[in-house]
């Protein structure tokens, strides 16, 4: 079975800073990336998804992620956070193919709060 | 374009009382998805339903809990009796196929508190 951790419990940030979220994931096989966002009292909304291709995908709102495969990593960045960032961010994965290719495993999340 | 309707939103009940939350998916998806959030655990997937039928319902926790999708559209989750470790937010999503590369839409969730 697949698994996820994220680095970072919570993490607080000055606006216009950068942002590094750490995702690393456990897996044997060929794998889908996702990263989630969760505002405050708001459902889980898809911010990038990676299938195959360039490593390096852009998601919504100048938020970007690079597979690194040898580090079974997806780390999320964005190079210079707003305010509007204020919320709770999900790494998640699931098998690329196969019978279990429906199960979306989360990682326990990591809550950004910006200040402004 | 609706999404992922979810009701009610909050629910505040005594323990041992039933507990139904309902989900209503997007229309056309075929796979429906509910989870649990909690603080201790996180997001965990409690059961999968393809085209009505129930896939994978290793994540439902014990027998108290119960789920049935009657149709296409719509789908409950039930608790009964519920207990206070049942507190959480319950998250229902959909997709357009239950293949790992149709993103998962989620509802806004039903916060329930056991009291």
């Amino acid at each position: 079975a697949q698994s996820v951790s994220q680095h970072n419990h919570h993490v607080i940030l000055s606006e216009a800073a950068s942002l590094e979220l750490g995702c690393n994931y456990s897996y044997g096989g060929t794998v889908n990336l996702f990263w989630y966002v969760q505002y405050p009292g708001q459902h889980l909304q898809l911010l990038l998804k990676y299938f195959s291709g360039d490593p390096l995908v852009k998601g919504i709102k100048g938020f970007e992620a690079e597979f690194i495969k040898s580090k079974f990593s997806f780390n999320l960045r964005k190079p210079s956070v707003q305010w509007s960032d204020t919320a709770e961010y999900f790494c998640a994965v699931t098998p690329y193919s196969g019978a279990g290719s429906y199960q979306l495993t989360f990682g326990k999340g990591t809550k950004l709060s910006v200040i402004p | 374009d609706a999404g992922v309707i979810q009701s009610p939103r909050h629910e505040v009940t005594e323990m041992g009382q039933e507990v139904t939350l309902r989900c209503k998916p997007i229309s056309g998806h075929n796979s429906l998805f509910w989870y649990r959030q909690t603080m201790m655990r996180g997001l965990e997937l409690l059961i999968y339903f393809n085209n009505n039928v129930p896939i994978d319902d290793s994540g439902m926790p014990e027998d108290r809990f119960s789920a049935k999708m009657p149709n296409a559209s719509f789908s409950t989750l039930k608790i009964q009796p519920s207990e206070p470790r049942d507190s959480a937010v319950y998250f229902c999503a959909s997709s357009l196929k239950g293949v790992s590369n149709q993103p998962q839409h989620f509802g806004d969730g039903t916060r329930l508190s056991i009291l």
